[in-house]
């Protein structure tokens, strides 16, 4: 595809749900990031792969969270037993170089938690 | 830890009335400073990068520049087409994530 493709757009959960994010990245891409962005805030870092090998997981918020790329391409967020306060949007990023500095961003997924 | 601080938090121009935007950072090692857009319900778009103090670039209306201690973002003669919310970011040390600001909301009116 010409860009990074995220789906679904908008998710619902009830609270306690478990929810499973996915992540089609620029072909060739190496480097992969997630990021968590409220509503009126800038984007804030989740965890961030280097083809299949998740280098930095510093930013996930608690271990509900967990992220693969297992293949190198595609990625999944997945988070378990849902809380209100991870309802934001949840922003993928691809960049072709390892460093990752001109990131691609997906349109992202709503996340809402009833 | 790194902070970056945008300022203001809004900004209302009228098509045509030059301003400058402010990105004020405090990182250990800076590698590179971003500035992205992004419009409602979008990801950011990618504009700039810079790399050292005084350095500067420019595309259409915007131009960044950069010293040791902020980034500006200067709009000359916006247009309604440049609304949008600009975010600044840094990359420091051998981190490899960006650290954005919260961003200043731009709209410029007819």
């Amino acid at each position: 595809g010409a860009g990074v493709s995220q789906s679904p757009r908008y998710k619902v959960a009830k609270r306690g749900q478990d929810v499973a994010l996915r992540c089609d990245p620029i072909s060739g891409h190496v480097s992969l990031f997630w990021y968590q962005q409220a509503l009126g805030q800038g984007p804030e870092f989740l965890t961030y792969f280097q083809n299949e090998a998740q280098l930095d997981k510093s930013g996930l918020p608690s271990d509900r969270f967990f992220a693969e790329r297992p293949e190198g391409s595609v990625s999944t967020l997945k988070i378990q037993r849902t809380q209100q306060e991870d309802s934001a949007v949840y922003l993928c990023a691809s960049s072709l170089e390892v460093v990752g500095e001109k990131l691609f961003f997906g349109s992202g997924t709503q996340l809402s938690v009833l | 830890e790194d902070q970056v601080t945008q300022s203001p938090e809004a900004l209302r121009l009228q098509e045509g009335e030059s301003s400058s935007l402010n990105c004020s950072y405090t990182v250990s090692g800076l590698r590179g400073l971003f500035w992205y857009r992004q419009d409602p319900g979008k990801g950011p778009e990618f504009l700039f990068t810079l790399y050292s103090a005084g350095e500067e670039k420019e595309k259409e209306r915007l131009k960044a520049t950069l010293t040791k201690k902020e980034s500006f973002l200067h709009i000359t003669a916006p247009k309604p087409e440049d609304s949008a919310t600009y975010l600044c970011a840094v990359q420091a040390g051998t981190a490899s994530k960006l650290t954005f600001g919260t961003g200043t909301r731009l709209q410029v009116t007819l």
